[in-house]
């Protein structure tokens, strides 16, 4: 069965780069059927999507983090990471990775535990 | 700009009670991209509908989809102890993904 973890710091200082690591694990990220992505919830608040990823390195960002978002996929090693630059206090949350489902219509079918992380000097 | 608005913001049932989940999309969506979620205190969201009426695998079928264009609802028939949790919808237009703001669904 697929599995997806996040690595990554828990604390990352004012102004710096945010950069977690997602590893896929009992399937491959080459399959064409799926995106891969990035998404966060802030603590006590809902869910926000960052951006995806096709395996062929097509990226697809939120309009309202674009201008401080990358992600990228390492096919080589199954994995898919994330950027987030001149990180604030808004930045904190817990980071999920995610799939999703080209075959049917796109929904989030696999989900990482998720990790946390805070943005503090 | 693309918005879910999800209603009530807070639902007060007990066990049993049907429960009954509104998601308004603006603009309305041309073809079956809304899911829901179910999350549960300190644990990742669940996929629980996909393409608006699809069960995934392994939801009971006590969760039912259903709606078009501009309206969707997320209906529990009989509330389990463990339904207790927030529900998220979530749209897909043109590689953008947008979810609503949720609904608790709180122990009356």
């Amino acid at each position: 069965q697929l599995q997806l973890q996040e690595s990554g710091p828990g604390l990352v200082k004012p102004s710096e780069t945010l950069s977690l690591t997602c590893t896929v694990s009992g399937g491959s990220i080459s399959s064409g059927s799926y995106y891969w992505g990035w998404i966060r919830q802030p603590p006590g608040k809902g869910l926000e999507w960052i951006g995806s990823i096709y395996y062929r390195g097509d990226t697809y960002y939120n309009p309202s983090l674009q201008s401080r978002v990358t992600i990228s996929v390492d096919t080589s090693k199954n994995q898919f990471s994330l950027k987030v630059t001149s990180v604030t206090a808004a930045d904190t949350a817990v980071y999920y990775c995610v799939r999703s489902d080209r075959g049917h219509f796109d929904p989030f079918d696999i989900w990482g535990h998720g990790t946390t992380v805070t943005v503090s000097s | 700009e693309i918005v879910l608005t999800q209603s009530p913001d807070t639902l007060s049932l007990s066990p049993g009670e049907r429960a009954t989940l509104s998601c308004r999309a603006s603009p309305s969506i041309s073809r079956s991209y809304l899911a829901w979620y179910q999350q549960k205190p300190g644990l990742a969201p669940r996929l629980l509908i996909y393409a608006i009426s699809s069960r995934a695998t392994g939801i009971p079928d006590r969760f039912s989809g259903s709606g078009s264009g501009t309206d969707f609802t997320l209906t529990i028939s009989r509330l389990e102890p463990e339904d207790f949790a927030v529900y998220y919808c979530q749209r897909y237009d043109n590689s953008l993904w947008t979810f609503g703001q949720g609904t608790k669904v709180e122990i009356k």
